[in-house]
This record gives structure tokens, C-alpha cells and sequence, in this order.
């Protein structure tokens, strides 16, 4: 099984739905980012979590909003999908510390179509 | 705040050949790390390399290296005896040294293409 996983794989939405995704590790990281992928615009950060307790926005956090129910998860929601909201969504983990170099661990990503 | 540059959106090579991807960096940084990932067609995004910035010598990998100029804010990606399965999307990420900021910060991206 994955360290990382994401579900939905594949979502498919209208315009005004309420969305969530999902997203599982068995890592033990405390910390987990949600990046949107767009063609031509690379990864860019959503929200992060370095604890439980602790959230930030990111560079694109606007129209999402996140929860963090446990140390293993981190969901992503959209209030209100809009066409633009179209992308792969990925979740990451990371670890920290002394030695740590904190590369990111992604999950298999969530391709989502807003229609 | 830091911005990561790929300027080639799109690169092909013949197989078995060597090809090398660009990634500059923009930091007022003296501490930090450089990754490169691979993205396939899968979309898993995969770990291919790392390089800390402390470092002098440049990160290998395989058939994967790096070429780490630091004071030129360079950090390019060979890929030696490329083969089919290097096809891919390959992103340049930076992040800053210090703990508590593991974010990491992403270029745009280059897609590869193997020609048989």
C-alpha cells in the first residue's frame, strides 16, 4: 500500500458543488502540504500543517479551505467548485529535523474537473 | 521570496544519450536544499535527486547527477544513457534550511521526451 494516499483518483464536478478530497499517510510525518498542479505553472502550495493544531495558508489558499483530523490526516475542500479549480491536486508529507532534508513525500494525486 | 526558473518548458534526447535540464534559483539564502522530481505519465511525483547547499560536491544519483553552482544560483540536472523510462516531467524545488520551513518552493516544470 501507498505511504501517501489521496482518494478520489479521479472526480469529476459541476460548478457550485461542494468537494472534498481526501488524503491518508502511514509515514508518521507531522507535517502534510496540499499542492494544485497546473499545466505550464508547476506545483504551487494550497495550505500546509506542521501539527494537528497547526494550519497555514499557502500561496493559492483562496476558495479552500483544509481540516486536519488526525496526525495521519489532511483533507482538502472546495465550498464552492468553480471551473477554474480544475487541476491535480497532490498531498505531501515531510519530515523535519536535525538531519532531515525535507523532501517531500507525495500521494498518487487527485485529478479533479470542474464543468 | 524565492522564485525557482526552468527555461526549457520542453527537451528531447535520443536514447542512450546525455541530456541536461536547467533550474535557476532566486535566494538571499546561504542555507537550503535543491530537489529534483520526476513526474511520469503515472503522475506520481518521485524523488530523483537532492543536493544541501553546504555541500561542495554535486549530488549523483545512478545515471542522475547534478551540476551545483552555487554562486551562479544554478542547479542543473544530467541524465546520462537516457532511457525510455526517463520520459517525464521533471520539476526543480527549493527550500529553505532553516527548520520549521519545509516548504518547498517549485519551477514550472520540463517535459522530456526519449526519441528511440
Amino acid at each position: 500500500d501507498a505511504d501517501v494516499t489521496q482518494t478520489p483518483r479521479n472526480r469529476i464536478t459541476k460548478t457550485g458543488k461542494r468537494i472534498m478530497l481526501e488524503c491518508s499517510q502511514t509515514k508518521g510525518h507531522d507535517r502534510m502540504y496540499w499542492y494544485r498542479q497546473d499545466p505550464g505553472l508547476g506545483l504551487r502550495l494550497i495550505y500546509y500543517s506542521f501539527d494537528v493544531k497547526d494550519i497555514n495558508k499557502g500561496e493559492i489558499s483562496d476558495g479552500y479551505s483544509v481540516s486536519r483530523q488526525a496526525q495521519a490526516k489532511f483533507s482538502l475542500s472546495l465550498e464552492s467548485a468553480i471551473p477554474n479549480q480544475t487541476a491535480l491536486y497532490f498531498c505531501a508529507t515531510s519530515d523535519y529535523g536535525p538531519g532531515a532534508a525535507g523532501e517531500l513525500f507525495f500521494g498518487e494525486g487527485s485529478r479533479l474537473t470542474v464543468l | 521570496a524565492q522564485t525557482v526558473t526552468q527555461s526549457q518548458p520542453e527537451m528531447s534526447v535520443q536514447e542512450a544519450e546525455t541530456v541536461t535540464l536547467s533550474c535557476t534559483y532566486d535566494t538571499s539564502e546561504s542555507d537550503y536544499y535543491l530537489f529534483w522530481y520526476k513526474q511520469p505519465p503515472s503522475r506520481q511525483m518521485i524523488l530523483v535527486i537532492r543536493q544541501e547547499a553546504y555541500k561542495q560536491q554535486n549530488a549523483t544519483e545512478n545515471r542522475f547527477s547534478v551540476n551545483f553552482q552555487k554562486a551562479a544560483k544554478s542547479f542543473s540536472l544530467k541524465i546520462s544513457d537516457s532511457q525510455l523510462g526517463d520520459a517525464a516531467m521533471y520539476f526543480c524545488a527549493y527550500r529553505r534550511g532553516n527548520f520549521g520551513n519545509e516548504k518547498l518552493t517549485f519551477g514550472t516544470g520540463t517535459r522530456l521526451t526519449i526519441i528511440p
